[in-house]
């Protein structure tokens, strides 16, 4: 199975910073990666897809870039409910995998 | 606008056998093109893809469950179920039910609030 490893796996930062987390595969994953945000107690929801195409109604202070096996989320001037903890995604090749997730909290 | 609903026993006895299911609102799935799926979620841990599958009855699982997983459709109640037997204390997650939007490699734009299931005796 593909290994996806994110970084870091833990982020401090301040409302209207720019943060970045980063996705690592084991493999080439061509354009099947996926980023979500998970708030506590909450089901994870799509940010982003097919690494740079942002899924309806994300707000675009939220972009994907990267190819091959290296993937990162850019976070533009965080707002408070940001704060929460992010999941890449492969969809590439079988079986689907996660990263282990990156938390992000208040600095 | 579509929504998906997961329901079953919150307390499994180890060894016996895991069942949920998840009923889909705004949507049918024996007409759709989607593909309904199963992803679980330890406490306090990262996301476990458990298993896809499409209305034609192809299902695709986790290698890791395979042989333990089912998953299937009843049509008449617009529902998906899961099935996962032999359970131990490392099947204990929140279980998310939800859909991949026309193909099995893909990935999940729609998510139930998830059921909590432990497992004891």
């Amino acid at each position: 199975a593909i290994q996806l490893t994110q970084s870091p796996s833990s982020l401090s930062a301040s409302v209207g910073d720019r943060v970045t987390i980063t996705c690592r595969a084991s493999e080439d994953l061509s354009s099947g990666l996926a980023w979500y945000q998970q708030n506590p107690g909450k089901s994870p929801r799509l940010l982003i897809y097919d690494v740079s195409t942002l899924e309806s109604g994300v707000p675009s202070r939220f972009s994907g870039s990267g190819s091959g096996t290296e993937f990162t989320l850019t976070i533009t001037s965080l707002q408070p409910e940001d704060f929460a903890t992010y999941y890449c995604q492969q969809f590439n090749r079988f079986p689907i995998t996660f990263g282990q997730g990156t938390r992000l909290d208040f600095k | 606008q579509l929504q998906l609903q997961e329901s079953g026993p919150g307390l499994v006895e180890p060894s016996e056998t895991l069942s949920l299911t998840c009923s889909v609102s705004g949507a049918s799935i024996s007409r759709s093109n989607d593909y309904w799926g199963w992803i679980r979620q330890p406490p306090g841990k990262g996301l476990e893809w458990i298993g896809t599958f499409f209305r034609s009855g192809s299902t695709y699982y986790n290698p890791s469950l395979e042989s333990r997983v089912t998953i299937s459709l009843d049509t008449s109640k617009n529902q998906f179920s899961l099935n996962l037997t032999s359970v131990t204390a490392a099947d204990r997650a929140m279980y998310y039910c939800a859909r991949a939007p026309l193909s099995v490699m893909r990935y999940f734009d729609h998510w139930g609030q998830g059921a909590l299931v432990t497992v004891s005796s």
